[in-house]
């Protein structure tokens, strides 16, 4: 079982829904959890840390369910613009140790 | 990405020819690493550093070697390139502030043919 696992998608969603998706991890001694997303062609960048309370930055809400191992992302009202690839990354304990899934692709169609 | 630079953007080598990969930031931040990313795999840690004269490999350090003579300077050197190693690189610095949040450059294309 990999370490870090995604759902390679795409999810193709009309403007204006809602999408979540979700990343499983086998280490029940991670510790830290992050979602980036990844446009075409560029480098990853930080979306959001995913604490034990859940995180919510405006349309987008990440949660952590430490029982079933897992991270979730909730987009809210999808823009075009959020159409990208979606990386989950997980650490168990140190900086060496952060694992990226292989994302999750998003596709928002008018 | 404003902070971290990465030099060149693009390369093609053929097998067995050496080269740097040149990472530099200026955000003062102790810890870096170099990723690889393939399709299907995912980003893969080479090595890391998480500081000046600290080195340490990471998950497929095999045909890699780094140094860290300052903070703001993580050279990532290819021995001998094989096609294997045609990949996108990322370095990314980080403040190792213990949150382990990833702040990546802009990358490197790498081909060996």
């Amino acid at each position: 079982r990999k370490e870090v696992e995604q759902d390679p998608g795409p999810f193709n969603v009309p403007e204006g829904a809602t999408v979540a998706f979700n990343c499983t991890y086998s280490n029940s001694a991670s510790q830290s959890f992050f979602w980036y997303r990844q446009d075409c062609r560029k480098e990853p960048k930080l979306l959001m840390s995913v604490y034990s309370s859940g995180n919510e930055d405006g349309r987008f809400t990440a949660q952590l369910n430490r029982a079933s191992q897992y991270i979730s992302l909730l987009i809210r009202d999808s823009k075009l613009s959020d159409s990208a690839t979606y990386l989950c990354a997980v650490s168990p304990r140190g900086y060496q140790k952060v694992t990226f899934g292989t994302g999750t692709k998003l596709q928002v169609i008018p | 990405n404003a902070g971290v630079t990465q030099t060149p953007k693009f390369q093609v080598l053929k097998t067995g020819q050496s080269m740097t990969l040149q990472c530099a930031q200026d955000m003062n931040h102790e810890y870096m690493s170099w990723y690889r990313q393939d399709p299907g795999m995912g980003l893969r840690l080479i090595h890391y550093s998480v500081g000046a004269g600290i080195t340490d490999q990471g998950e497929v350090p095999n045909g890699y070697n780094v140094s860290r003579s300052t903070t703001e300077d993580f050279p990532l050197r290819l021995l001998s390139a094989a096609p294997s190693q045609t990949s996108v690189y990322f370095c990314t610095p980080d403040s190792g502030t213990g949150t382990y949040e990833q702040y990546f450059g802009p990358g490197t294309r790498l081909t060996v043919t």
